[in-house]
Formats: C-alpha cells, structure tokens, sequence
C-alpha cells in the first residue's frame, strides 16, 4: 500500500498567518493527491484535487501544490473557520485509496 | 444540489450484522463511482470500498474482504454496505462518498455511527 504522511500532526497559529501542511507519499503518486477539511462533529469536505485544482466553493486563499511524493496545502491568511483536521488522500495507487492520518490545525 | 444521506447503523453486538443504506440526489446515479469511508472515534480516514456505476466492479480493503458487500441499486439511488461478522474495532463513522475527478472524493454524506459493543 502506498503510506501517505503528513507533517506536521497539529499546529497552532494566529490569524492571518500563512500556514503550510504537508504530505509525502512512499511512492510516486503523480498529481494523485486530495485535500479535505474536516471539523467537529462533520464529514470531510474536499478542498483541492489533482494535488493544485480548487473544489468549487472553496475559498481562495487554500491552495495546493506538487507530484510525485511531496506535496502541500497552503492557508495564505489564516481565518478562525478554518479550524478544523486537514487529511491529504492518494487516489493513484489503488485500491486501496490512502489517507494521511490528518494534521489538526488550531487557532493561537 | 447533490446530497447524500446515509442510514442504518446503530448498536450491535460482536458477531452481529448491519445493513447501511445511502441515499443519493442532485446527481446522475449510475454515471459515478461510490465509495464508503469509516473514521473510528477520535481516529482518522479508513477507506472501505468502492463500486463502479454499474455495479459490474467492486475494490475493498484487504483487511475487510469477506466481512464487508458494497452494493448498489440505481434503480433506486441507493449504496448499501452489508456488514457481517462485527467486531468492536470495526466501531466508527460509516460515510458514503462520491467518486469525482482523479478519484478524489467529492461529495460526502453526514456519516451514520455503527457502535459494535455487548
């Protein structure tokens, strides 16, 4: 199975802050990378697909970017709703579909 | 507007069964790829399986296979996922989950909880 591995586990940070999430696949996954968002009590949203397209909806200041085995979900400026745990996920190597095991990301 | 809105979980004993059920709207049934995804309290994202539109193709994770029938009826819009020989650790958040581009999942349903407990 292809292991996906975010960095860090959680992270604390201010408003308005740029904030960066990282994700490393153990083998190559191409441009196969996922973001979701998930808060409290929620199911997951999806944020971004094919490691660097925005969801519809989804505001513009969460981007993502990378392929092969490294990738990264930027927050430019950091807002107090995007408290939540963000889970990368590969879709390249399947099955199985692979999470991250989720990075929790909290308001300083 | 797409949704998705699963149903049947609940309390059920160590070796017992389940029957999920999803509903799906807003969108073209047969046309996607769905998946069921689990998430045991205070874990993360476990992916189950996956059924092809026309239900002629089904992926599961190993450690599942045998215990766990993804199904579909698009005759009704519907996804069931049977679950047989429960165990505790099987105790989670069961969603459905439609497959979208690069097979990233891009819809979600609200989950419903099996709880697996004597």
């Amino acid at each position: 199975d292809n292991q996906m591995t975010q960095s860090p586990s959680s992270l604390s940070a201010s408003v308005g802050d740029r904030v960066t999430i990282t994700c490393r696949a153990s083998q190559s996954i191409r441009r196969y990378l996922s973001w979701y968002q998930q808060k409290p009590g929620k199911a997951p949203k999806l944020l971004i697909y094919a490691a660097s397209t925005l969801q519809s909806g989804v505001p513009s200041r969460f981007s993502g970017s990378g392929s092969g085995t490294d990738f990264t979900l930027t927050i430019s400026s950091l807002q107090p709703e995007d408290v939540a745990t963000y889970y990368c996920q590969q879709s390249y190597i399947t099955p199985p579909y692979t999470f991250g095991q989720g990075t929790e990301l909290k308001i300083k | 507007e797409v949704q998705l809105v699963e149903s049947g979980g609940g309390l059920v004993q160590p070796g017992g069964s389940l029957r999920l059920s999803c509903a799906a709207s807003g969108f073209t049934f047969s046309s996607y790829w769905m998946s069921w995804v689990r998430q045991a309290p205070g874990k993360g994202l476990e992916w189950v399986a996956n059924i092809k539109g026309d239900g002629s193709e089904m992926y599961y994770v190993d450690s599942l296979k045998g215990r766990f029938t993804i199904s579909r009826d698009n005759t009704k819009n519907s996804l069931y996922l049977q679950l047989n020989s429960l165990k505790a650790e099987d105790t989670a958040v069961y969603y459905c989950a439609r497959v979208g581009h690069s097979d990233c999942f891009d819809y979600w349903g609200q989950g419903t909880l099996v709880t697996v407990s004597s």
